[in-house]
């Protein structure tokens, strides 16, 4: 069974606008982390964003914010005021705490076109 | 920002080379990565260590071996190149403390292609 789901394949959004990027997630471990990484056309995967399993608030870095909804076991990327720089992929995962041996375990990534 | 480095950033080889994928970090870290990506797919890890002469396989069979002698150096190596081991090899490293919620650093990755 997929662990991590990405159901967007691409995406557009206008320049300025915010956009929300899908990520559902599969664990029965009590303790996870999920992260969110970018990665531009060079090829570098670069560090957006970390969530918590037992984290109450929400997490935000500058313009990315995590929508955490444990229940439904989601962990959305909003990215707020896009910029023609975000262009990129986006990768969704997680670490499992209790059984996952400090792997980390990545989704199948959303491509993200911003439009001028 | 993060210290993790890899050569060559591109390499084109014929079958049946012998490689090796250079990767190092300064930053101290005790666990590293290595990934298979091809292009626009997902990441599959293929190796990973916990420290200095810990090395463990991935959840995607590679025929690639790996070696930790050092903590800051964790090479890969193909004894004998095929087309279909033609990907993007990317390494990243994580904190030992914390547990499990550091975040891994990625260095910016070995695009091969094997003719």
């Amino acid at each position: 069974a997929q662990k991590i789901t990405q159901t967007q394949p691409g995406m557009f959004v206008q320049e300025k606008e915010a956009v929300t990027l899908d990520c559902t997630y599969d664990t029965s471990d009590q303790s996870y982390g999920l992260f969110w990484y970018k990665q531009p056309s060079s090829g570098e995967m670069i560090f957006l964003i970390y969530q918590g399993s037992y984290d109450e608030q929400n997490a935000t870095e500058g313009r990315y914010s995590l929508n955490f909804q444990k229940a439904r076991k989601s962990a959305n990327l909003v990215i707020s005021a896009s910029q023609l720089g975000d262009s990129a992929m986006y990768f969704c995962a997680m670490r499992e705490g209790d059984t996952g041996g400090f792997k980390t375990i990545f989704g199948a990534g959303t491509r993200l076109f911003v439009k001028a | 920002e993060a210290d993790i480095y890899q050569t060559p950033r591109y390499l084109v080889i014929g079958t049946g080379k012998k490689i090796t994928l250079e990767c190092s970090q300064t930053m101290g870290h005790d666990k590293m990565y290595w990934y298979q990506q091809d292009p626009g797919m997902e990441l599959h890890l293929i190796h990973y260590s916990y420290g200095v002469n810990s090395t463990e396989k991935g959840d995607l069979s590679s025929e690639s071996t790996v070696s930790r002698i050092r903590t800051e150096h964790f090479p890969l190596t193909l004894e004998s190149a095929r087309p279909s081991h033609t990907s993007q090899y990317l390494c990243a490293s994580s904190a030992g403390t914390g547990g499990w919620i550091n975040e891994q650093f990625f260095g910016p990755g070995t695009r091969l292609t094997v003719l």
